[in-house]
């Protein structure tokens, strides 16, 4: 079965600053993509972001931006600029077509922003 | 377009009884996913429904179990409850055709058995 591991269960980041959450993965396959989903204390999974393997270039979505490393199996979220409200369990997530399409899941790092 | 919906938002149970728990996806999703979540061990993956048959299952024991109908609609059945059960219950749909698409998450079902 494919793992994904973060390695932060927590992180916290000061209003304004930037924070990067690790998230890596294992996997032998070369097609795949790669998510990021935040759940704030309201418990709904929002989608932050989302990385195909055969791209090289960085996913970005307006604050979000991520690493991704394939060689190194790594896929890390910088939040830019940090806001209250990205107060929230960060989830990393897996998914291929050759493990069935279903997602595999990170435990989560838990973001704390401070005012 | 509505989200996805889930209910009951709240139950409460007793060890030994059984419960069911309602997910209707984003119209025109026709795979949806079950995953349990509670804080020690994330989410794990109980089972995912395409066009109303089992397509992936994850290690649940058979006391875990669900169906989806012709509108896509899915329920999942707990039987013997135990206190290990209690958790949140969390519904994902999406297209389902291709593996780029992202799951959309309803709010969950908050299970807690006494």
């Amino acid at each position: 079965a494919q793992t994904v591991t973060q390695s932060q269960p927590e992180m916290s980041v000061q209003e304004a600053e930037t924070v990067t959450l690790s998230c890596t993965y294992d996997t032998s396959e070369s097609d795949y993509y790669l998510f990021w989903y935040k759940q704030p204390p309201s418990r709904q999974m929002i989608l932050v972001i989302r990385q195909e393997a055969y791209k090289q270039q960085n996913a970005t979505e307006n604050r979000f931006s991520v690493n991704f490393q394939k060689a190194a199996k790594s896929f890390s979220l910088k939040i830019s600029d940090s806001q209250l409200g990205d107060a929230a369990m960060y989830f990393c997530a897996y998914r291929s077509p050759n493990t069935g399409n279903q997602f595999y899941f990170g435990t989560g790092t838990s973001l704390t922003v401070i005012p | 377009k509505a989200g996805v919906t889930q209910t009951p938002r709240y139950l409460i149970k007793t060890r030994g009884q059984q419960v069911t728990l309602s997910c209707s996806p984003i119209s025109g999703h026709r795979s949806v996913s079950w995953y349990q979540q509670t804080p020690g061990q994330g989410l794990q993956f109980l089972f995912e429904y395409f066009s109303e048959t089992q397509r992936n299952k994850g290690n649940f024991p058979g006391r875990f179990s669900g169906r989806q109908f012709s509108n896509s609609r899915s329920e999942m059945n707990v039987s013997t409850l135990e206190l290990g059960d209690s958790a949140l219950y969390l519904c994902a749909s999406s297209l389902g055709d291709s593996f780029n698409q992202p799951q959309h998450f309803g709010d969950g079902t908050r299970l807690s058995i006494l």
